[in-house]
């Protein structure tokens, strides 16, 4: 059965490091997501991807985050500058755009 | 963000008997509603979704059922194995877009 991955599986980083978060969505979806869960909270949306550009972002996807999609596989997260309050499981999930996102196993990323 | 609400963050259930989990939401723009199962250091896992032209839908052991009047849906699992003990996440979104999500109702099934 087809699922999403993700990559690296646990990111430790020194604040104001730069972290690459990658995903390979399942291969014949469309759209991407990005959501994520700080310790003992919900899990919360932070971005659309859709037609090589974001079709939504939430008000914690600021200017420190953005999305890419490099090649035909891949999606990724990046974090300019971490902040000790970015420390959060963060998850890929991926849609052929009837409604049902699929997650995968989540990166757990620790900002020292 | 208080949009979708799990009240019960813990339910404890004999293995064979049912468990019932319960989701209220405020947005009356949420046309489609899913039930996640998360096991801890993993991804939420789809178990089984909703569309608002429907009131019940069923797969295997799960049924959930959505009253739209009430912005109330419920996840019945029957019957209950050890193996259904995980967290259970209420999802909705409006359009096909953004996921929003309860808090989870983690489900413990006892031997």
């Amino acid at each position: 059965e087809p699922e999403v991955t993700q990559t690296p599986s646990h990111q430790v980083t020194q604040m104001g490091q730069e972290v690459i978060l990658r995903c390979v969505p399942i291969s014949n979806h469309l759209y991407f997501y990005w959501y994520r869960q700080i310790l003992g909270q919900k899990v919360e949306f932070l971005v659309s991807f859709y037609n090589n550009e974001i079709s939504e972002k939430s008000e914690i996807f600021d200017d420190q985050f953005s999305v890419e999609r490099p090649d035909g596989s891949n999606f990724t997260l990046k974090i300019r500058s971490t902040k000790l309050e970015d420390s959060a499981m963060y998850f890929c999930a991926s849609s052929s755009g009837e409604d049902t996102q699929y997650f995968g196993p989540g990166t757990r990323l620790t900002v020292l | 963000d208080q949009q979708v609400k799990q009240n019960s963050p813990s339910l404890s259930v004999q293995e064979g008997r049912i468990s019932i989990l319960n989701c209220d939401y405020t947005n009356s723009m949420f046309d489609y509603f899913l039930w996640y199962k998360k096991y801890p250091a993993e991804g939420p896992t789809f178990l089984i979704s909703i569309s608002s032209i429907k009131d019940k839908n069923e797969d295997g052991r799960f049924t959930v059922f959505l009253n739209k009047s009430a912005k109330h849906l419920s996840l019945h699992i029957v019957p209950s194995q050890p193996g259904d003990s995980a967290v259970y996440f209420c999802a909705a979104s409006a359009g096909g877009n953004k996921l929003t999500f309860g808090g989870g109702t983690r489900v413990l099934v006892k031997p």
